[in-house]
């Protein structure tokens, strides 16, 4: 099945860049995904990337797809307090009704 | 304004009750879903739905049940059959008629305590 692998925390200092990775098993995916959750609130899509792309930036916002390796990454350059959340992977399911298949989100944390 | 609204925000069950939560959207998606959020545990599926009066069972759809009769309409009933309902619930909407692309929109979720 479906799996979706995340690192759980990651602590940077404001101003510093915030790499965040994620593996994925379904080489059917054509979009990947990349979520912010906030406490409390629900999900708010980010950025995502199609499958034939290497990279694609959005403003501080960079992924990077490594389709051989099923390797997504988001970058986010000069972070900052508010950037403080749950960051979470996702890939589309085929199997599943084209679901969202979720991994277990990586919580940033951003001291001053 | 569109969007996917969940309601209630808070929701307070006694053990051997069924709940049922609420979730709307008026963005016109043929797809819906409902999530369960743990601690640690990411985003896992309940149910989803394709299209008016169909759904599947998700990952762990024990003790769940959903029903799809309007195209807005996605409401989850949290049965006394679910040993530890105690959870955070996002439903999500996403548009078929790209059929590439799954982007979800959701709710802000609803927090259902077990007393």
């Amino acid at each position: 099945g479906e799996d979706v692998e995340q690192s759980l925390f990651l602590s940077v200092r404001e101003g510093d860049s915030s790499v965040i990775n994620c593996t994925y098993t379904d080489s059917s995916s054509t979009y990947l995904y990349w979520y912010k959750q906030e406490p409390g609130a629900g999900l708010q899509l980010l950025t995502y990337i199609f499958s034939n792309m290497d990279m694609k930036q959005d403003q501080r916002l960079t992924v990077l797809l490594n389709k051989k390796d099923k390797h997504l990454s988001l970058r986010i350059a000069d972070t900052q307090t508010g950037d403080s959340a749950i960051y979470f992977c996702a890939e589309s399911s085929w199997q599943a009704g084209t679901a969202l298949i979720f991994g277990k989100g990586t919580t940033l944390s951003v001291s001053s | 304004d569109g969007g996917i609204t969940q309601s209630p925000k808070y929701l307070f069950r006694k053990e051997g009750q069924n709940v049922t939560l609420s979730c709307e959207q008026n963005l016109n998606h043929d797809a819906m879903y409902w999530y369960r959020q743990d601690p640690g545990q990411g985003l896992r599926l309940i149910y989803y739905s394709q299209i008016v009066n169909d759904f599947q069972k998700g990952d762990i759809a024990e003790g769940y049940s959903v029903s799809r009769e309007k195209k807005e309409s996605f409401p989850l009933t949290v049965t006394s059959a679910q040993k530890n309902p105690t959870a955070f619930y996002l439903c999500a909407s996403s548009d078929r008629t790209t059929p590439m692309n799954t982007e979800a929109f959701f709710g802000q979720g609803t927090r259902l305590t077990v007393v």
